[in-house]
């Protein structure tokens, strides 16, 4: 079975301050793919980034970044120089096999990330 | 523009009544999913389908029911709405290659 696990529920930041949202996995395939979204207070999910198994390079975005490490089975989300318009609900989601074409996607529990000016 | 539409944006009802929540999407995806999302923010699949004619009950039990007789189109419905209802609703699609494209979600209050 497929877990998204999101430990943080709530972090708050003072704006400019660096955040990592963490979020570790669990699954039986050996191929899978990962994902970030971001939910503002208006409800839509809005996609970040996708990552497939075989592909452990970090990414950059902008302010955004992501470590993938499979050995720890971990996929964390840092935002640097976080601003006010950063604050939303982060989720981080997993679906597999390749072989399965695009399976449900399985969610964590989402982290509210509030950035106070 | 491809897109994935969902109807009503909000929508408030009394207990008992019977109601549909519209999904349609403009990208010919095979496969789409109905994901409830309680206050508390979590995301739970409660229907999804690969295809015409084909659906499937996802993981958290779920009261709806949904049809799909069109490609584009997966609406769910409520024979008799309750206020454990009362969440947010949204839909998706995905096409191998293309990833998944998510509504802007229906919220639904029951009273």
């Amino acid at each position: 079975a497929q877990k998204v696990t999101q430990a943080q529920t709530e972090i708050s930041v003072v704006e400019k301050e660096d955040v990592t949202l963490d979020c570790v996995y669990e699954t039986r395939d050996t191929t899978y793919y990962l994902f970030w979204y971001k939910q503002p207070p208006s409800g839509e999910l809005v996609f970040l980034i996708r990552r497939n198994s075989f592909d452990e390079q970090n990414e950059i975005s902008g302010r955004y970044s992501w470590n993938f490490q499979k050995s720890t089975s971990s996929f964390n989300f840092t935002i640097t120089a976080s601003q006010v318009v950063d604050s939303a609900v982060y989720f981080c989601a997993l679906s597999g096999p390749f072989n399965s074409g695009n399976t449900p996607l399985v969610f964590g529990k989402g982290t509210r990330l509030s950035v106070i000016a | 523009e491809a897109d994935i539409y969902q109807t009503p944006r909000y929508l408030v009802i009394g207990t008992g009544k019977k109601i549909t929540l519209e999904c349609s999407q403009t990208m010919g995806h095979d496969k789409m999913y109905w994901y409830q999302q309680d206050p508390g923010m979590e995301l739970h699949l409660i229907h999804y389908s690969y295809g015409v004619n084909s659906t499937e009950k996802g993981d958290l039990s779920s009261e709806s029911t949904v049809s799909r007789i069109r490609t584009e189109h997966f609406p769910l419905t409520l024979e008799s709405a309750r206020p454990s209802h009362t969440s947010q609703y949204l839909c998706a699609s995905s096409e191998e290659g293309d990833g998944y494209t998510f509504g802007s979600g229906t919220r639904l209050t029951v009273v």
